[in-house]
């Protein structure tokens, strides 16, 4: 087991434009995370699912985002209309199990920079 | 609400033990977390304590829990320069998401 994975682990791009992220948990993890991390400050909770299921999201969440798990095993994570703010380190974690006292393990992050 | 706070700075000395502190508000908190974030890297778990706890020890690793007075702090024994990184503390309640600390810069000077 390689540990949780995402790609690209950096994404450069104009405003305007639309991104997408991809996150693939450790296999047997059935809970998948979504953070955001801008410098100097700890990662922020956007949202997460159990299976495919999206069951919690964040106000931090606008409509320009969108985060997708079809299958329950990888997911995604667009940003549409990219803005200056959305500049940070995106970060994908996943728990096993049904309870939620299971300690969640993080991916390297996607640092996305926009121009 | 839910809120936890970290001093942002610590330096030790090599061979130093370091204490890493932090507080927390949401009295519901049933574990409580740290994690090791590197340049350019993911978090990585260090430890974690069930709220019940008030001590938990692993390797160099010592967690202490104060529920009454919701301070956490880590002691990291003869801290090594490979130690130097940000440590968050995070808080899980009965929701599903972690709230994080800012995080704690411990620099290791030789």
């Amino acid at each position: 087991d390689t540990g949780v994975s995402q790609n690209p682990r950096h994404k450069i791009t104009k405003r305007g434009q639309n991104v997408t992220f991809r996150c693939d948990p450790i296999s047997e993890h059935n809970r998948l995370y979504w953070y955001r991390q801008t410098l100097g400050q700890g990662p922020e909770f956007l949202t997460y699912f159990q299976n495919e299921a999206q069951l919690e999201k964040s106000r931090l969440l606008s409509d320009r985002f969108s985060a997708e798990r079809p299958k329950g095993s990888f997911s995604t994570l667009e940003i549409q209309r990219t803005e200056q703010g959305d500049s940070a380190m995106y970060l994908c974690a996943s728990s096993p199990g049904q309870s939620s006292n299971q300690p969640q393990h993080f991916g390297d992050g996607t640092r996305l920079s926009i121009l | 609400g839910e809120d936890v706070e970290q001093s942002l700075f610590l330096s030790v000395r090599e061979g130093d033990s370091s204490v890493i502190n932090c507080t927390y508000t949401d009295s519901s908190s049933t574990y409580l977390y740290w994690y090791k974030q590197e340049p350019g890297a993911g978090l990585q778990l260090l430890t974690y304590i069930f709220s019940n706890m008030d001590m938990k020890q692993d390797q160099r690793l010592t967690v202490l829990l104060n529920k009454k007075d919701k301070h956490l702090s880590l002691r990291i024994a003869d801290t090594q320069t490979g130690d130097s990184a940000i440590y968050f503390c995070a808080e899980r309640n009965y929701g599903q998401n972690f709230v994080f600390g800012p995080g704690t810069r411990l620099s290791v000077l030789p």
